[in-house]
């Protein structure tokens, strides 16, 4: 089965610091990869995606995504964290169709 | 710019009653359409997609139903409600032009209705 994987319910960063939130996929085939970011009370925003190509994918607000095969894994970064940026964060995969798989998310705390 | 509605934002049914939420998109034309159930704030549980009007796929069997009237409006529904239904529904469109795989299109989400079921 076709399954995306967020091994951490909470990552703690103090201000200023690098973060990455850690994601895995299990998909057959090529796989669409994503992240989203949601606050309080609101939808999900999309932050970034990964298709194909280079394997470091950047996208809004300053966040990247590293993509690596070999580990099936598409770790999301930052190399300065913000109060700001604390926020529920879902990664999702995609290899087909339009059933998209979201991982369970990581809630991010960013400390002052 | 295209931008998604829902409404409304929060509701309270007893249970046994009907449900209807809507979202509708502006700015875009034939999105992809989709329902998504979030439980207890983390993951998404797709329930309905559409890819036109009139055109409804299930994902999950259950007590709910949707429609697509029009081409920029999706809903949902349910004649009677159970407690089990309780959550934040969040309606998404995603791009939809013929040269375009569904799969790799980013979704656009609304801010989502909160409906509790007593």
């Amino acid at each position: 089965a076709q399954s995306v994987a967020q091994p951490e319910d909470q990552v703690n960063v103090a201000e200023g610091n690098p973060l990455t939130v850690k994601c895995t996929y299990s998909v057959s085939g090529n796989p669409y990869l994503f992240w989203y970011v949601q606050y309080p009370n609101r939808g999900l925003q999309f932050l970034l995606k990964y298709i194909t190509g280079d394997n470091l994918v950047k996208g809004s607000y300053g966040f990247e995504a590293e993509f690596n095969k070999s580990q099936t894994s598409f770790h999301l970064k930052k190399p300065s964290a913000l109060v700001s940026d604390s926020a529920l964060y879902f990664c999702a995969g995609n290899t087909g169709g339009f059933k998209t798989i979201f991982g369970a998310g990581t809630r991010l705390f960013v400390k002052a | 710019s295209q931008t998604i509605h829902q409404w409304p934002a929060t509701l309270v049914q007893p249970v046994g009653s009907p449900l209807s939420l809507e979202c509708t998109v502006e700015g875009t034309s034939n999105p992809n359409l989709y329902w998504y159930r979030q439980a207890a704030g983390r993951g998404l549980q797709l329930l309905f997609y559409s890819v036109g009007i009139g055109q409804i796929s299930s994902e999950v069997p259950q007590n709910l139903s949707a429609s697509r009237p029009q081409d920029r409006q999706f809903i949902l529904s349910s004649k009677k409600l159970l407690l089990s239904d309780s959550g934040f529904y969040l309606c998404a469109w995603s791009s939809a032009r013929d040269s375009i795989e569904p799969s790799n299109q980013p979704q656009h989400f609304g801010d989502g209705t909160r409906l509790s079921i007593l």
